[in-house]
């Protein structure tokens, strides 16, 4: 089955600055990868997604690419502000249903004021 | 997607005891997915259902664990005897059908056993 690594697991940043999270996917026949915000005690939201007919996806300060070659995909945020601070998962998912998602550990993103 | 509703939110369960987690998908979806999120983990597949039909059981422990998503009513998630090791956030997610479309995640089932 599928496996997804995410790295790094946190990350921490100045206000400002850009923060990038990086996976690698292990099936091919992946073509969905969608990326979550989730704060303490909440529910996964979902921030952005790609399909791997498209090899970049950007709304506003976050941005999404995917190398269907090498197998990974990164988020990268810009203008990072403290209220990004929260875990960030990317995921990855096959065929016609998007959603049996495989996970990635998670990234705790830290932005300082 | 706060139509995806999950309860009770906050569950307690001695050990031995039986856990039912229920999730009512948004209005017109008829797929519901459970995933489990350990402390500090990322979130695992458990089961994929569609009304009256599992359709994919494949993350679900051998043991003590069974779910269904009924003509009518909620989906639910059932985990008999718990052990201390159950203690997870469950969430659940819900799908209007298969084709490019993004999974609702409820506000998730935090149980805690003790």
């Amino acid at each position: 089955g599928e496996n997804v690594e995410q790295h790094p697991s946190t990350l921490s940043v100045q206000e400002g600055d850009s923060a990038v999270i990086k996976c690698t996917y292990s099936d091919s026949a992946s073509n969905y990868f969608p990326w979550y915000k989730q704060e303490l005690g909440k529910r996964p939201q979902l921030i952005i997604d790609i399909r791997s007919n498209v090899g970049e996806k950007k709304d506003q300060r976050i941005a999404v690419t995917l190398n269907k070659t090498a197998k990974h995909f990164s988020l990268h945020i810009t203008e990072t502000q403290p209220e990004d601070s929260a875990v960030y998962f990317c995921a990855g998912a096959g065929g016609t249903s998007y959603g049996k998602l495989t996970f990635g550990q998670g990234t705790i993103l830290t932005v300082h004021p | 997607n706060a139509g995806v509703m999950q309860n009770p939110r906050h569950l307690v369960r001695r050990r031995g005891q039986e856990a039912r987690l229920r999730c009512s998908p948004m209005k017109g979806h008829s797929h519901v997915y459970w995933y489990r999120q350990l402390p500090e983990e990322g979130l695992k597949f458990m089961v994929y259902l569609q009304k009256e039909n599992i359709i994919d059981e494949s993350g679900m422990p051998k043991e003590r664990f069974s779910a269904e998503f009924p003509k009518e009513g909620p989906s639910i998630l059932r985990i008999q005897q718990v052990v201390r090791g159950d203690s997870a956030a469950y969430f659940c997610a819900s799908f209007p059908g298969q084709g490019v479309s993004e999974a609702f995640f409820g506000q998730g089932t935090r149980l805690t056993v003790v």
